[in-house]
């Protein structure tokens, strides 16, 4: 069965980076892209940005440009969002997503909460 | 930039009510609109593709319907355990989720 599995709880300064996995299993990997979605104490759903894992072609959202980075590693299935110069507004849920042509988010990891405090 | 407008924002109904959510595109979409459920603490679960393809697995009480500005996602008999907030999402441009509407039971 599908599912994406991601890395831990985080908790970081304001300024600093976190980089959170997502690591994939039950399906071709390289057959689908990766989006990332957060989501802050309370709020909505925030799309930041999908990663193909066939070639590594991104898109960012505008808001996050310069300050995201995705990757993938197909050797071990596993996709990586990284967010630096951290603000107390990134504290959030950051959810992985399997995107069905890249856009169609039909399995999702288990959130990662990342709290951004001094 | 498409803006989405997705309404109310809550609702109240009871059991076996017929729920209806709505979604508007500020241009036109197409077709290119979904539907997701989030529970308290949990990743959203896509209920709704393209409109009105109900994702296998989710039961047929669900469904979507619309295409070029207006949609609409209805529960026609609403049950304790879809309590919960719903979301639209486009993607004719780059994925946006509307602001999601939350289902209580009255």
């Amino acid at each position: 069965q599908v599912q994406l599995v991601q890395s831990g709880a985080e908790v970081k300064k304001p300024g600093a980076s976190v980089k959170v996995s997502c690591k994939a299993s039950g399906y071709t990997f390289t057959s689908y892209g990766i989006s990332w979605v957060r989501q802050a104490p309370g709020q909505g759903l925030e799309w930041m940005g999908w990663i193909s894992a066939y070639n590594g072609n991104t898109n960012y959202a505008q808001k996050l440009q310069g300050r995201v980075t995705m990757t993938t590693d197909t050797s071990t299935s596993t996709a990586y969002m990284e967010l630096r110069s951290l603000r107390s507004d990134d504290t959030a849920v950051y959810y992985c997503a399997r995107g069905r042509q890249l856009v169609v988010f039909d399995y999702w990891g288990q959130g990662t909460l990342v709290t951004v405090s001094s | 930039d498409i803006q989405m407008t997705q309404s109310p924002s809550s609702l109240s109904a009871s059991v076996g009510d017929r729920v209806t959510i709505t979604c508007q595109a500020s241009q036109d979409i197409s077709n290119y609109l979904n539907w997701y459920q989030q529970k308290p603490g949990k990743a959203p679960k896509l209920l709704i593709y393209d409109a009105s393809n109900l994702e296998t697995g989710v039961p047929s009480r669900f469904s979507g319907s619309g295409s070029g500005t207006d949609f609409t996602f209805t529960i026609s008999s609403l049950q304790p355990e879809d309590i919960a907030t719903y979301y639209c999402q486009q993607y004719d441009n780059l994925p946006l989720f509307g602001g999601g509407t939350k289902v209580e039971i009255k």
